[in-house]
């Protein structure tokens, strides 16, 4: 059980344009989903925090406007890096929390999205 | 602010050896505290974690260590596999409630 699943596992795409990544729990409700960023040989930098219904919460340095997250059901959250540069170029990683659970850090992660903007 | 070191960026150790890798952290009050393991192009995967009211926790060949007073956590492989090859994060539950992870270290097994 606690199975999260990202789609594409990997993606290129040309400067300017918009990628979109999704995160899903397949097997259970998650109302709250959280979206990191990880630059090769570093550690996972918290990007921001999307709970069902309502606005992300993003970290500070992190351009909402950039990165649109929308979390429309209890299974779906969703990151669209818009106008891709070159240094948008990363590894993005979802994780959501069990609506069962009410631990924050009880969160179950997904196998990551290679982006990659030429 | 908050943060979470390894000692260690690296650690190459024979087939069949135990492995150590540290953590230190610097908030006295952190409660919980989570190790992953990250193999190459895939998200985290959790290991094991222990409260701030345990100094010891062990699973299936895997040990973690808490030291409250020098604020240390360790995670011990016994019998290291080269399967058990990846980047192992230490992670920190934060004043906001969040997981502060670690720089990670890069486990390396020579067969």
């Amino acid at each position: 059980g606690a199975v999260v699943s990202q789609h594409p596992s990997w993606v290129i795409c040309k400067s300017g344009t918009s990628v979109k990544i999704e995160c899903r729990s397949l097997d259970f409700q998650a109302t709250t989903m959280f979206w990191y960023r990880q630059f090769p040989k570093q550690s996972l930098m918290l990007m921001a925090t999307s709970n069902e219904g309502s606005k992300a919460t993003y970290e500070q340095g992190v351009e909402k406007d950039k990165f649109l997250i929308n979390h429309a059901s209890l299974t779906l959250s969703t990151l669209t890096v818009t106008s891709a540069h070159p240094e948008d170029s990363s590894f993005y990683i979802c994780s959501a929390q069990d609506r069962g659970r009410n631990l924050i850090y009880e969160q179950y992660f997904g196998p990551g999205t290679r982006l990659t903007v030429t | 602010g908050e943060s979470v070191g390894l000692h260690l960026p690296t650690l190459s150790v024979q087939e069949g050896d135990n492995s150590i890798i540290n953590c230190a952290y610097s908030n006295s009050a952190s409660d919980y505290f989570i190790w992953y393991k990250q193999e190459s192009g895939k998200g985290p995967q959790f290991i094991i974690d222990i409260r701030s009211n345990m100094d010891k926790r062990q699973g299936q060949r895997v040990t973690v260590l808490l030291n409250k007073t020098v604020k240390h956590l360790s995670l011990q492989i016994a019998a290291t596999q080269p399967g058990d090859s990846a980047v192992y994060f230490c992670a920190v539950v934060g004043s906001q409630g969040n997981l502060i992870f670690g720089k990670g270290t890069k486990l390396s097994v020579k067969p």
